[in-house]
This record gives structure tokens, sequence and C-alpha cells, in this order.
């Protein structure tokens, strides 16, 4: 069974830093890219990057670029979502998601991450 | 603004069958395929339809999709309150080479 299993909600200060995690298991983890994909409260879906576990290679939303960063450890089957310094509009719930273009076709239980001072 | 445009909200009796509209251009829909996802309240989206109009596993043929040109469509048919979800349509966007997302279509079952 493919599963994608992820961190822990955070509770963070602004100007702090953040690496959220998403282990992939039930499937060959390099076999398939990772997705990150941010839903602001009561808001919708909005597609942040992806990253090829198999070489670290990745690629941004021209919304998120800069902003965030992707990485992976495919070691332990794991993808990594990180923030050097946390902003208030950060606050949001994030999603890891299998991407097989382009569709995200197996989606994480979610990362709640709350910024507030 | 989402890239792709999708109706606020739908509503239909159970039973009942109900369509969802998701608009692009020809630098998504236009050459990429569209996928369609269900979100539950409080819950992780998950896929319903991919490639246009093919259903993973375990997904009942209650649902389907199409697509025409630069739109696409989500249909309901045989509607239970268990459907009660936000639902949204994704593609590959070439020139921001992106994926996008609509902004997502509340479905009530009244």
């Amino acid at each position: 069974e493919v599963q994608l299993v992820q961190s822990g909600a955070e509770v963070k200060k602004p100007g702090e830093s953040l690496r959220i995690s998403c282990k992939g298991s039930g499937y060959s983890f390099t076999s398939y890219w990772v997705s990150w994909v941010r839903q602001m409260p009561g808001k919708g879906l909005e597609w942040m990057g992806t990253i090829d576990p198999a070489d670290s290679y990745t690629s941004y939303s021209p919304s998120f670029q800069g902003h965030v960063t992707i990485s992976a450890d495919k070691s332990i089957s794991t993808a990594y979502l990180q923030w050097s310094s946390l902003k208030a509009s950060d606050t949001a719930m994030y999603y890891c998601a299998r991407h097989v273009v382009p569709t995200e076709d197996y989606w994480g239980q979610g990362t709640l991450v709350t910024v507030s001072s | 603004q989402s890239v792709l445009t999708q109706p606020p909200s739908v509503s239909a009796a159970p039973g009942q069958k109900v369509t969802i509209s998701c608009s692009g251009s020809s630098s998504n829909i236009g050459t990429s395929s569209v996928s369609w996802y269900q979100q539950l309240p409080g819950t992780a989206p998950k896929l319903l339809i991919f490639e246009n109009n093919k259903r993973p596993s375990g997904i009942p043929d209650r649902f389907s999709g199409s697509k025409s040109g630069t739109s696409a469509t989500l249909g309901i048919t045989g509607l239970q309150t268990g459907d009660e979800a936000d639902y949204y349509c994704g593609t590959w966007d070439s020139s921001l080479s992106a994926v996008v997302f609509g902004g997502g279509t509340k479905l009530t079952v009244l």
C-alpha cells in the first residue's frame, strides 16, 4: 500500500526556521517525484514545487521560488519542505503528494503550520 | 485568482446528477490532461480522475470526467450525502512550468 506520512503540526514564531517531512512507503521512492501543496485556511490548493528523489532535482512554482526549499533523502525515503524565516502568512496546511505529471496520485495526511507571535 | 476557473458551488438532491466545470487556456488544459480531486471536510485531497477520464482503483463509476478543448467537466451521478466535499481540477501549465489547480467547487447534497 502506497503511503505518504507527514510530520506533526508545528507552532512557530515569525522569523524562525522550520523543516517538515514526508516519508514514502509501499513503492519505490526514487521512481516518483514528490510535490508539496499549500492550503491556506479556508482557501484552495496551491502547488509549490516538486523534487525527483533519485537525484534531488527540483522544480518550483514561480509563486514559491526563493521562499521555500524542497529537498529529499533517498536513503530514508523522505522528502522535506523548509523555510529559513517564517512569516505569519506561511500559516497553512501543507500536503506532500506523489507526482506523476500532471497528477498528484497519493497524498499525505497534511502538516498544519501555525506562525504566530 | 486561480489559473483554472471553477464555479464556487453547486448543489443537487440525493440521487440526482451534477456536473462541475473547469475552464483553462491553451497553455494548460488545451495541451495537458486534467485530474480531479475530492477533499472531504477536514481531510487530505484524494485523486478521483486522472488523464481526463480515468478512475483510480476503488473510485466508483458514479464519477466521470471529460475534456474538450480548454475545458473539462467532472460528473457525479447517484449523489449521496457522503459526496459533500470540495472538488478541484488540476493540470500542468506549460507557460508557468507548474501544476495549476482550480479554485475549488463546494458540492452540497440537499
